[in-house]
């Protein structure tokens, strides 16, 4: 089973607005890491976030990581319409090598 | 291109006959993952190498299905006696050596269709 859960499922925003999306996980992890994915295609990696450290940001990216409450958000400031895609989270846990993903965030940005 | 990249891009097959899928890492990238993806849910790991060593295979992964990475290079993937539950997108993907827990590349994907 997996590891993560993203919320919403689905998030549907005009163009320009700001999305965000959230990640909650089941146990302790090493880092995490979102990836979007344009359907039909393969994942692309977006911002890893250390078990220890709060908040990252990248562009238009912003990530902030709650180990007390083993959660993690996703922002993404000005949407534009080639950020339609499916965001996942991914969850790498101290033992092994293993990356656990979500269910993903399917998001679409109106223009 | 140097990216990940999987052959085929797409398969459709009978059930009950054996399919292969290959992936090309990048190529100073000695981590390997092959992962299923079904519409819908998140890529669910299957197996991780490191080198030509198969290092972990996940507990949901069938003895029908079978990876290699003969010499720490490309790999395939094997899914013997095809189940209609077998269709999904298998996706490759590969990391540097170095620091641990890097972030994959993926390739594109083989989407098996199994009627």
């Amino acid at each position: 089973s997996q590891q993560g859960e993203e919320d919403p499922q689905a998030l549907s925003i005009q163009e320009g607005e700001n999305a965000t999306m959230n990640c909650s996980y089941k146990t302790s992890i090493n880092n995490l890491q979102w990836y979007r994915q344009n359907s039909g295609r393969g994942l692309v990696h977006l911002i890893l976030i250390r078990s220890n450290e709060r908040e990252k940001h990248s562009g238009r990216l912003r990530v902030t990581l709650d180990t007390s409450k083993k959660s993690s958000s996703l922002l993404i400031t000005a949407s534009r319409a080639a950020d339609t895609a499916s965001y996942f989270c991914a969850t790498v846990i101290n033992t092994g090598n293993q990356f656990y993903f979500g269910t993903g965030t399917s998001l679409t940005v109106i223009p | 291109d140097t990216g990940v990249s999987q052959d085929p891009r797409h398969k459709i097959t009978k059930r009950g006959q054996n399919v292969t899928f290959r992936c090309d890492p990048i190529s100073e990238h000695n981590r390997l993952y092959w992962y299923r993806q079904t519409l819908g849910q998140g890529p669910e790991f299957l197996t991780y190498f490191q080198n030509e060593a198969q290092l972990e295979k996940s507990r949901l992964l069938s003895d029908r299905f079978s990876a290699e990475r003969p010499k720490g290079s490309f790999s395939t993937l094997e899914i013997q006696r095809t189940e209609q539950g077998d269709s999904a997108m298998y996706l490759c993907a590969s990391s540097p050596k170095g620091r641990t827990y890097n972030e994959q590349f993926f390739g594109p994907g083989t989407r098996l269709t199994v009627l």
